[in-house]
């Protein structure tokens, strides 16, 4: 069974500092992506990465992939309190076996940042 | 910029009353899902429709069905509400990958909230 993990599932941190949320996955996938949600609103796309090595910026947030590992990463840079949020990363399932297009999602981190 | 629209943010019902969920889509997309979100419990899979007409079940299909007569709108329907449907109800939206899309990013409606007394 396909497995998407993350962590930490709660990451408290205080402005200005950096930290970083994993997500591993156990299947063969080059495809991984990461989502934003604020409290009570929807799913925002953040990152599609599309290959080993890949890796994507935008702004304080860094994602990077490394499909050898089944391992992906989402550095935070001198947090800010805007940056608060629920962070889910999601891997497409099967992809080279039939491409079902069908996403599986990691259980979320929530990301506090502190004054 | 890829719309996907809800017909509801906030939705209260009462037990075993039918209910639908509309959810339409601008760009186009072969794919459209379903999904319920609960604390603690991240996101699972109602249904999932590939094509107009097709349709999948997805982790939780128990108590719910769909329709997708039109290739932009996708229906969620619950048959009799129960309290336990209580939940937020995201669509979703990817292109497939027909046409030389090679991946899956999945673009999301706002949500609806449904409550069930």
């Amino acid at each position: 069974e396909l497995k998407v993990e993350q962590n930490p599932l709660f990451l408290s941190m205080q402005e200005g500092k950096n930290y970083t949320i994993y997500c591993n996955y156990s299947t063969t996938s080059d495809r991984l992506y990461w989502y934003r949600q604020d409290p009570g609103k929807s799913l925002e796309s953040l990152f599609v990465l599309l290959s080993n090595g890949a890796v994507k910026q935008e702004g304080r947030l860094m994602a990077s992939l490394d499909t050898k590992a089944r391992l992906s990463t989402l550095h935070i840079t001198a947090a800010v309190h805007d940056l608060s949020a629920t962070y889910f990363c999601a891997v497409d399932k099967d992809f080279y076996g039939g491409a079902t297009n069908k996403l599986i999602f990691g259980t979320g981190t929530l990301l506090a940042v502190q004054p | 910029d890829v719309k996907v629209t809800q017909s509801s943010r906030y939705l209260v019902k009462r037990t075993g009353e039918k209910v639908f969920l509309e959810c339409v889509q601008d760009m186009d997309h072969e794919n459209m899902f379903w999904y319920r979100q609960d604390p603690g419990l991240g996101l699972r899979l109602i249904y999932f429709s590939y094509d107009v007409k097709m349709k999948e079940k997805g982790d939780i299909p128990e108590g719910y069905s769909v329709s997708r007569e039109k290739k932009e709108r996708f229906s969620l329907i619950l048959e009799s509400a129960s309290t336990n449907q209580t939940s937020m109800y995201l669509c979703a939206s990817s292109p497939g990958l027909a046409g030389g899309i090679s991946y899956n990013e999945q673009f999301f409606g706002p949500g609806t909230r449904l409550t069930v007394l």
